[in-house]
């Protein structure tokens, strides 16, 4: 089945600093990359999607100015977080698609922001 | 709009029971639904999906669903509950191939021995 590598794992960084956290799919090209958030015992909200070359599409609510989302290539896609506040600690999950039924999803970051 | 709903936070089985883990769902057009796994502070582990053909999907680890179109559901069961089966369950639904997935809010699944 097609991989999908997300890093780091997990993160702590201080209140103020900017963090990127990288998606590859591994054995496939994604055409589309989502990113969602997931708080605890909660579900996954989709905060973006993402296709390779062109601007992400951001869900109502979310702040395209601090979750800046990158898809250079077809296997790469990154979201940092940019002056994160602890507000911001939660858990992020990316997910690639290559245009079919399927869904590959990330290990998933934990992010503190302290 | 497309959205999912999992009416039971959590649900509560003893181990060698039979499971079930319920999903509804509201789409336009033909519904393309998934069941996924989470265990903690970890992502998520696919089980099954239904896409087209028959109802009953069999998916990993044991477990299945079943997609009711009249009822707009999408069911999660397995026969015999595990006490590795206790985990957060997440359904999700999409319109069409390449779109994001909506989930539900997710089900707790605890297995008592």
């Amino acid at each position: 089945g097609a991989v999908v590598s997300q890093h780091p794992s997990r993160v702590i960084c201080k209140s103020g600093t900017s963090v990127k956290i990288e998606c590859r799919s591994l054995d496939f090209q994604a055409t589309t990359m989502f990113w969602y958030r997931q708080f605890p015992k909660q579900s996954l909200m989709l905060m973006a999607t993402s296709n390779e070359g062109s601007k992400a599409t951001y869900e109502q609510g979310v702040e395209k100015d601090k979750f800046l989302i990158n898809h250079a290539s077809l296997t790469l896609s990154t979201l940092t977080v940019t002056s994160a506040h602890p507000e911001d600690s939660s858990f992020y999950i990316c997910s690639a698609s290559r245009g079919t039924t399927e869904a590959f999803f990330g290990q998933g970051t934990r992010l503190t922001v302290v | 709009a497309q959205s999912v709903a999992q009416p039971e936070d959590q649900v509560n089985v003893a181990e060698g029971n039979p499971l079930t883990v319920k999903c509804t769902y509201s789409v336009s057009g033909n519904p393309y639904l998934f069941w996924y796994v989470q265990y903690p502070n970890r992502g998520l582990q696919f089980l099954l999906k239904y896409i087209t053909g028959d109802n009953l999907v069999k998916g990993s680890y044991g477990f299945e669903a079943e997609f009711n179109k009249s009822q707009t559901s999408f069911h999660l069961k397995k026969p015999s509950a595990l006490v590795s089966d206790s985990a957060l369950y997440f359904c999700a639904v999409r319109d069409q191939a390449g779109t994001a997935l909506i989930f539900g809010k997710g089900t707790t699944l605890s297995v008592s021995s």
